[in-house]
């Protein structure tokens, strides 16, 4: 079983439209949270860091729940600038970085 | 302010052969890390310097790979002798290295190899 599971879509939808990304994760003692974005045949770039009482930055919302070990990201009035691959990762306490695999949003007009 | 750079950006390779590729991170970042995307799975971490010291390389996949970054500035990953597995994107990031989780790694553009 993957530590990072995430939906690989893709995720089709208009622009303007609402979408949703889920994320779970396997290590109960994973400390922090993050959305990446990746831009085809790109470098993943830091989208926003998740926190437990749930951060918000401009369109997009991310929250995560330690219960059920799972973090979402919200995108609200996409753009077409939104189309990329989303990668849910998670820290240890070790540095290194738990990618998973991506979920790709298309935008369309 | 410059980000993190990556040599070569493409390199294709026949099986067997040695490739070297070069990480400099972003100037003033203690750590530096690299990771891989092969085709269709997901980015792994392989190894994490904090200046020239190895801090953790439990992600290397075997000793065909050696990671070396003299003087704790830029770093090199060379795969000898190179096998088709070994296809993939190379990705070096770097960071301050802030305690607790709050450290945000930058990611290079990546080296993409083929091993025909």
């Amino acid at each position: 079983r993957k530590e990072v599971e995430q939906d690989p879509g893709p995720f089709n939808v208009p622009e303007g439209a609402t979408v949703a990304f889920n994320c779970t994760y396997s290590n109960s003692a994973s400390q922090s949270f993050f959305w990446y974005r990746q831009d085809c045949r790109k470098e993943p770039k830091l989208l926003m860091s998740v926190y437990s009482s749930g951060n918000e930055d401009g369109r997009f919302t991310a929250q995560l729940n330690r219960a059920s070990q799972y973090i979402s990201l919200l995108i609200r009035d996409s753009k077409l600038s939104d189309s990329a691959t989303y990668l849910c990762v998670v820290y240890h306490s070790s540095y290194k970085l738990i990618f998973g695999s991506g979920t790709r949003l298309l935008v369309r007009p | 302010e410059a980000g993190v750079t990556q040599f070569p950006s493409h390199s294709v390779i026949e099986k067997g052969q040695t490739v070297t590729l070069r990480c400099d991170p972003i100037s003033g970042h203690d750590n530096l890390y690299w990771y891989r995307r092969v085709m269709g799975k997901e980015i792994k971490f392989l190894l994490h310097f904090v200046k020239e010291s190895k801090q953790d390389e439990s992600g290397m996949p075997n000793n065909r790979f050696l990671a070396e970054r003299t003087g704790g500035t830029y770093s090199t990953l060379k795969v000898q002798p190179a096998e088709l597995e070994d296809s993939g994107v190379y990705f070096c990031a770097s960071s301050f290295g802030l305690a607790g989780g709050t450290d945000t790694q930058y990611f290079g553009p990546g080296t993409r190899l083929t091993v025909l």
